[in-house]
Protein backbone atom coordinates (compact mmCIF):
# COMPACT_ATOMS: atom_id res chain seq x y z
CA UNK A 1 0.00 0.00 0.00
CA UNK A 2 1.77 2.89 -1.34
CA UNK A 3 -0.47 5.85 -0.22
CA UNK A 4 0.68 8.69 -2.06
CA UNK A 5 3.97 8.75 -3.98
CA UNK A 6 5.39 11.85 -5.39
CA UNK A 7 8.00 12.56 -7.47
CA UNK A 8 11.30 13.86 -7.90
CA UNK A 9 12.19 14.03 -4.41
CA UNK A 10 14.89 16.72 -4.99
CA UNK A 11 15.04 18.69 -8.47
CA UNK A 12 16.92 22.23 -9.01
CA UNK A 13 15.79 23.95 -12.19
CA UNK A 14 16.59 27.30 -13.91
CA UNK A 15 14.65 30.09 -14.27
CA UNK A 16 12.77 30.23 -16.68
CA UNK A 17 12.52 26.59 -17.30
CA UNK A 18 9.65 23.86 -16.73
CA UNK A 19 9.03 20.77 -15.21
CA UNK A 20 5.89 18.94 -13.73
CA UNK A 21 5.80 17.13 -10.26
CA UNK A 22 3.91 13.90 -10.11
CA UNK A 23 1.43 13.15 -7.46
CA UNK A 24 0.08 9.42 -7.66
CA UNK A 25 -2.40 8.03 -4.68
CA UNK A 26 -3.58 4.32 -4.96
CA UNK A 27 -6.15 4.95 -2.56
CA UNK A 28 -9.26 5.50 -4.76
CA UNK A 29 -9.36 8.64 -3.09
CA UNK A 30 -11.62 11.69 -5.02
CA UNK A 31 -10.20 14.64 -3.27
CA UNK A 32 -6.64 15.29 -3.96
CA UNK A 33 -4.43 18.75 -3.41
CA UNK A 34 -0.99 20.47 -3.42
CA UNK A 35 0.90 22.40 -0.57
CA UNK A 36 3.71 24.41 -0.71
CA UNK A 37 5.58 24.91 2.51
CA UNK A 38 8.20 28.10 3.41
CA UNK A 39 9.69 28.51 6.16
CA UNK A 40 7.83 30.83 8.54
CA UNK A 41 4.71 30.24 6.59
CA UNK A 42 3.04 27.14 7.07
CA UNK A 43 1.42 24.99 4.64
CA UNK A 44 -0.25 27.27 1.67
CA UNK A 45 -2.91 25.27 -0.95
CA UNK A 46 -1.98 25.62 -4.40
CA UNK A 47 -4.59 23.89 -6.17
CA UNK A 48 -6.75 21.31 -5.52
CA UNK A 49 -9.35 18.60 -7.15
CA UNK A 50 -13.01 17.43 -5.84
CA UNK A 51 -12.63 14.37 -8.60
CA UNK A 52 -11.33 13.94 -12.62
CA UNK A 53 -12.17 16.59 -14.58
CA UNK A 54 -12.07 19.03 -12.36
CA UNK A 55 -9.92 21.32 -10.50
CA UNK A 56 -9.79 24.44 -8.56
CA UNK A 57 -7.55 27.68 -7.32
CA UNK A 58 -6.44 27.73 -3.96
CA UNK A 59 -4.59 30.40 -1.71
CA UNK A 60 -0.99 30.50 -4.05
CA UNK A 61 -2.47 29.34 -7.47
CA UNK A 62 -0.22 31.63 -9.49
CA UNK A 63 2.70 30.32 -11.92
CA UNK A 64 1.22 26.75 -11.26
CA UNK A 65 -0.94 24.55 -13.13
CA UNK A 66 -2.99 21.34 -12.96
CA UNK A 67 -5.00 19.07 -14.59
CA UNK A 68 -6.85 15.56 -13.15
CA UNK A 69 -7.40 12.92 -16.15
CA UNK A 70 -7.28 10.30 -14.02
CA UNK A 71 -8.26 9.89 -9.91
CA UNK A 72 -5.01 8.64 -9.12
CA UNK A 73 -2.91 11.06 -10.95
CA UNK A 74 -2.51 14.77 -9.85
CA UNK A 75 0.74 17.02 -11.25
CA UNK A 76 1.61 20.17 -11.18
CA UNK A 77 3.01 21.95 -13.56
CA UNK A 78 5.21 25.00 -13.48
CA UNK A 79 5.43 26.84 -16.78
CA UNK A 80 8.43 29.13 -16.22
CA UNK A 81 9.56 28.58 -13.25
CA UNK A 82 10.95 31.81 -10.77
CA UNK A 83 12.85 31.66 -8.01
CA UNK A 84 9.90 32.37 -5.91
CA UNK A 85 9.16 29.31 -6.61
CA UNK A 86 11.69 27.70 -4.33
CA UNK A 87 10.05 25.49 -1.84
CA UNK A 88 8.69 21.95 -0.65
CA UNK A 89 5.49 20.89 -2.26
CA UNK A 90 3.41 18.66 -0.68
CA UNK A 91 0.53 16.27 -2.52
CA UNK A 92 -2.51 15.40 -0.45
CA UNK A 93 -5.72 13.17 -1.01
CA UNK A 94 -8.52 12.33 0.78
CA UNK A 95 -11.41 9.95 0.54
CA UNK A 96 -14.17 12.78 0.52
CA UNK A 97 -15.03 15.71 2.99
CA UNK A 98 -16.47 15.84 6.51
CA UNK A 99 -16.54 14.15 9.40
CA UNK A 100 -13.51 11.73 10.44
CA UNK A 101 -12.24 12.96 6.85
CA UNK A 102 -8.12 12.21 7.40
CA UNK A 103 -6.00 13.44 4.65
CA UNK A 104 -2.68 11.55 3.75
CA UNK A 105 0.11 13.38 2.41
CA UNK A 106 3.39 12.61 0.21
CA UNK A 107 6.67 12.78 0.94
CA UNK A 108 7.43 16.25 -1.13
CA UNK A 109 9.25 17.26 -3.34
CA UNK A 110 12.33 19.90 -2.33
CA UNK A 111 12.52 22.48 -5.65
CA UNK A 112 15.24 24.70 -5.95
CA UNK A 113 14.43 27.35 -8.64
CA UNK A 114 18.06 29.34 -9.35
CA UNK B 1 -11.51 33.73 7.43
CA UNK B 2 -9.89 30.82 9.36
CA UNK B 3 -6.52 31.31 10.34
CA UNK B 4 -4.42 29.55 12.67
CA UNK B 5 -1.90 30.63 15.25
CA UNK B 6 1.14 28.84 16.62
CA UNK B 7 2.90 31.19 18.89
CA UNK B 8 5.96 29.50 19.13
CA UNK B 9 8.22 29.29 16.66
CA UNK B 10 10.87 27.26 17.92
CA UNK B 11 10.98 25.30 21.40
CA UNK B 12 13.78 23.61 23.42
CA UNK B 13 12.98 20.53 25.57
CA UNK B 14 15.01 18.28 27.60
CA UNK B 15 14.56 14.66 26.80
CA UNK B 16 12.02 13.07 29.23
CA UNK B 17 10.70 16.50 30.27
CA UNK B 18 6.72 17.10 29.78
CA UNK B 19 5.68 19.31 26.41
CA UNK B 20 3.12 21.67 25.26
CA UNK B 21 2.63 22.99 21.91
CA UNK B 22 0.33 25.70 21.45
CA UNK B 23 -2.20 26.35 18.98
CA UNK B 24 -4.69 28.91 18.79
CA UNK B 25 -7.25 29.03 16.16
CA UNK B 26 -10.20 31.47 14.34
CA UNK B 27 -13.15 29.91 13.11
CA UNK B 28 -16.99 30.84 13.07
CA UNK B 29 -18.08 27.49 13.35
CA UNK B 30 -17.31 24.26 14.72
CA UNK B 31 -13.78 23.55 14.06
CA UNK B 32 -12.29 20.11 12.86
CA UNK B 33 -8.90 20.18 14.50
CA UNK B 34 -5.50 18.39 13.56
CA UNK B 35 -1.74 18.09 14.42
CA UNK B 36 0.51 16.66 12.11
CA UNK B 37 4.34 16.02 12.84
CA UNK B 38 7.09 16.49 10.25
CA UNK B 39 10.78 14.43 10.51
CA UNK B 40 13.55 16.51 9.26
CA UNK B 41 12.88 15.43 5.16
CA UNK B 42 10.29 13.82 5.81
CA UNK B 43 6.00 14.30 4.72
CA UNK B 44 3.71 14.78 7.02
CA UNK B 45 2.45 12.20 9.83
CA UNK B 46 -0.88 13.06 11.40
CA UNK B 47 -0.67 12.72 15.38
CA UNK B 48 -4.14 13.41 16.15
CA UNK B 49 -7.60 14.97 15.21
CA UNK B 50 -10.74 16.19 17.03
CA UNK B 51 -13.92 16.38 15.34
CA UNK B 52 -16.16 16.57 18.16
CA UNK B 53 -17.08 14.96 21.33
CA UNK B 54 -14.60 14.27 24.10
CA UNK B 55 -12.41 17.33 24.16
CA UNK B 56 -8.91 15.30 25.41
CA UNK B 57 -8.15 13.42 22.41
CA UNK B 58 -5.73 10.77 22.47
CA UNK B 59 -3.08 10.53 19.25
CA UNK B 60 0.05 8.06 17.91
CA UNK B 61 3.36 8.41 19.77
CA UNK B 62 2.03 8.94 23.55
CA UNK B 63 0.61 12.47 22.29
CA UNK B 64 -2.57 14.16 23.40
CA UNK B 65 -4.51 17.36 22.96
CA UNK B 66 -7.44 19.22 24.73
CA UNK B 67 -9.96 21.08 22.81
CA UNK B 68 -10.71 24.37 24.75
CA UNK B 69 -13.68 25.85 22.77
CA UNK B 70 -13.66 29.56 25.64
CA UNK B 71 -9.89 30.02 24.62
CA UNK B 72 -10.24 29.00 20.96
CA UNK B 73 -7.26 26.82 21.52
CA UNK B 74 -6.22 23.20 20.80
CA UNK B 75 -2.81 22.52 22.78
CA UNK B 76 -0.69 19.68 22.05
CA UNK B 77 1.06 17.70 25.54
CA UNK B 78 3.26 14.77 25.97
CA UNK B 79 4.08 14.12 29.35
CA UNK B 80 7.56 12.84 28.67
CA UNK B 81 9.56 13.41 25.45
CA UNK B 82 12.37 11.21 23.65
CA UNK B 83 15.05 12.67 21.44
CA UNK B 84 12.70 10.48 18.13
CA UNK B 85 10.25 13.38 18.80
CA UNK B 86 12.40 16.28 17.77
CA UNK B 87 10.27 17.79 14.46
CA UNK B 88 8.23 20.04 13.08
CA UNK B 89 4.82 20.36 14.50
CA UNK B 90 2.06 22.23 12.59
CA UNK B 91 -1.57 22.69 13.92
CA UNK B 92 -4.29 23.04 11.24
CA UNK B 93 -7.88 23.54 11.33
CA UNK B 94 -10.31 22.30 8.58
CA UNK B 95 -13.01 23.83 7.21
CA UNK B 96 -14.88 21.55 5.00
CA UNK B 97 -12.91 18.30 5.29
CA UNK B 98 -10.76 16.85 3.19
CA UNK B 99 -7.26 17.21 1.51
CA UNK B 100 -8.01 20.92 0.14
CA UNK B 101 -9.84 22.42 3.69
CA UNK B 102 -6.43 22.50 5.81
CA UNK B 103 -5.46 25.75 6.72
CA UNK B 104 -2.23 25.13 8.85
CA UNK B 105 -0.09 27.41 11.11
CA UNK B 106 3.19 28.30 10.64
CA UNK B 107 4.92 25.53 12.37
CA UNK B 108 6.71 24.61 16.05
CA UNK B 109 9.94 23.46 15.89
CA UNK B 110 10.65 21.16 18.61
CA UNK B 111 14.56 20.91 19.64
CA UNK B 112 15.42 18.04 22.03
CA UNK B 113 18.43 18.53 24.18
CA UNK B 114 20.07 15.35 25.81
Amino acid sequence: NAGVTQTPKFQVLKTGQSMTLQCAQDMNHEYMSWYRQDPGMGLRLIHYSVGAGITDQGEVPNGYNVSRSTTEDFPLRLLSAAPSQTSVYFCASSRDRGVNTEAFFGQGTRLTVV
Amino acid sequence: AQSVTQPDIHITVSEGASLELRCNYSYGATPYLFWYVQSPGQGLQLLLKYFSGDTLVQGIKGFEAEFKRSQSSFNLRKPSVHWSDAAEYFCAVDTGGGADGLTFGKGTHLIIQP
